[in-house]
């Protein structure tokens, strides 16, 4: 079972915008409309950023938000802040089990 | 307010067998998929198993199909994880999650983690 392909790193300067992607397949993220985001800060838990790949729970900044196209699905940080670095994974629903990304690290600079 | 707390980690040797267990508070667990969601030290996050509201769907990750057990108790809002034939590469923080979207692993509500560790 392949992980969903993320860049290792991504970065920006404080009120920049930056944009991870996250490939899969036709099987994965292609095939549903159920991609995740993820924000991990050091030695806490994951936080869910967008699900259905464009809906942000409550609370989450409108700063990020999440699209894709094809097997691609991205997710954009607008009026980067120092509090968004971060480690990122998308996930995706896969029929009878989820995958997720090898996750990346964003800087903010 | 959400709560998901696991307990059941610790120490075990390989081939050796262990239980984690999370217990579940604030809010209908009756209406949720639950997931389990492991994490290496310094690793990414890996999607390990989930069940379905009444527990007659359950799926797992090729990596340990045929040695853990997902099951819950709705009865006492309880989701564990029976991990048997423990290898070293099952070492890890092991997180338990609940579902925004049936299945979908749109994760909303995670547990603080419970880690295990499998070594001689």
């Amino acid at each position: 079972q392949s992980a969903l392909t993320q860049p290792p790193s991504a970065s920006g300067s404080p009120g920049q915008s930056v944009t991870i992607s996250c490939t899969g397949t036709s099987s994965d993220v292609g095939g549903y409309n159920y991609v995740s985001w993820f924000q991990q800060h050091p030695g806490k838990a994951p936080k869910l950023m967008i699900y259905a790949v464009t809906k942000r729970p409550s609370g989450v900044p409108d700063r990020f938000s999440g699209s894709k196209s094809g097997n691609t699905a991205s997710l954009t940080v607008s009026g980067l802040q120092a509090e968004d670095e971060a480690d990122y994974y998308c996930s995706s629903y896969a029929g009878n089990r989820v995958v997720f990304g090898g996750g990346t690290k964003l800087t903010v600079l | 307010e959400v709560q998901l707390v696991e307990s059941g980690g610790g120490l075990v040797q390989p081939g050796g067998s262990l239980r984690l267990s999370c217990a579940a508070s604030g809010f209908t667990f009756t209406s949720h998929w639950m997931h389990w969601v492991r994490q290496a030290a310094g690793k990414g996050l890996e999607w390990v198993s989930r069940i379905d509201e009444d527990g007659s769907t359950t799926n797992y990750a090729d990596s340990v199909k045929g040695r853990f057990t997902i099951s819950r108790d709705n009865a006492k809002n309880t989701v564990d994880l029976q991990m048997n034939s423990l290898r070293a590469e099952d070492t890890a923080v092991y997180y338990c999650a609940r579902d925004l979207v049936a299945g979908s692993g749109s994760c909303q509500s995670w547990g603080q983690g419970t880690l295990v560790t499998v070594s001689s």
